[in-house]
């Protein structure tokens, strides 16, 4: 099963928006609502930041949402801040196996 | 407050077996799906697969199929992934998740790193 396609890194100014795309098929992200992404400092585990596309846990910042147009997924963070650092990886439900497939994931850079 | 514990590092030799376990608290542990990955130094996240708490059932990433077995211990709250037939391209930090409920992994172990080497 292939990874979902992330760019390998994004930069953004404090302050700034940034997004970060995550594409697939229509077996993928594209015919489910069942995109997650995650935030991982190094050395760190995983951190869920978005599910179900567009929805945030309890206790994610604002600045951080979801989106989807066709078989490509967007984060977006917005106001960007030091802290955001980080890598970020999307994963979706795949009817392809009936489970989960992962992105490469996204090196964010704040400048 | 979930929290997902694993075992320590290890090191295994080519051809070896590794068994690493995590141990959950925090919510009831039979209400849920537990998932593993794993992440190669520099690489993105790998999932390995998946096991329903309740009924044992576990379901697996193609290219492990037969290399790796999920299995878990409901009187302690335990779940546990062994990878066989280690090479030293299966060194990764693997990490067990809990599924809150759409294939989202809303509560992560602390990763454990094993190493492959002869």
């Amino acid at each position: 099963q292939s990874a979902l396609t992330q760019p390998a890194s994004v930069s953004g100014s404090p302050g700034q928006s940034i997004t970060i795309s995550c594409t697939g098929t229509s077996s993928d992200v594209g015919g489910y609502n069942y995109v997650s992404w995650y935030q991982q400092h190094p050395g760190k585990a995983p951190k869920l930041m978005i599910y179900d596309v567009t929805n945030r846990p309890p206790g994610v910042s604002n600045r951080f949402s979801g989106s989807k147009s066709g078989n490509t997924a967007s984060l977006t963070i917005s106001g960007l801040q030091a802290e955001d650092e980080a890598d970020y990886s999307c994963s979706s439900f795949t009817s392809s196996t009936n489970f989960v497939v992962f992105g490469g994931g996204t090196k964010l850079t704040v400048l | 407050q979930v929290q997902l514990v694993q075992s320590g590092a290890e090191v295994k030799r080519p051809g070896a077996s590794v068994k690493v376990s995590c141990k959950a608290s925090g919510s009831i542990f039979t209400d849920y799906y537990f998932h593993w990955a794993r992440q190669a130094p520099g690489q993105g996240l790998e999932w390995l697969g998946r096991i329903i708490i309740k009924s044992g059932d576990a379901g697996y990433e193609q290219k492990f199929e037969g290399r790796v077995t999920m299995t878990r211990d409901t009187s302690i709250n335990t779940v546990y992934m062994e990878l066989g037939s280690l090479t030293p391209d299966d060194t990764a930090v693997y990490y067990c998740a809990r599924d809150g409920g759409n294939f989202d992994f809303d509560y992560w172990g602390q990763g454990t790193l094993v190493t492959v080497s002869s």
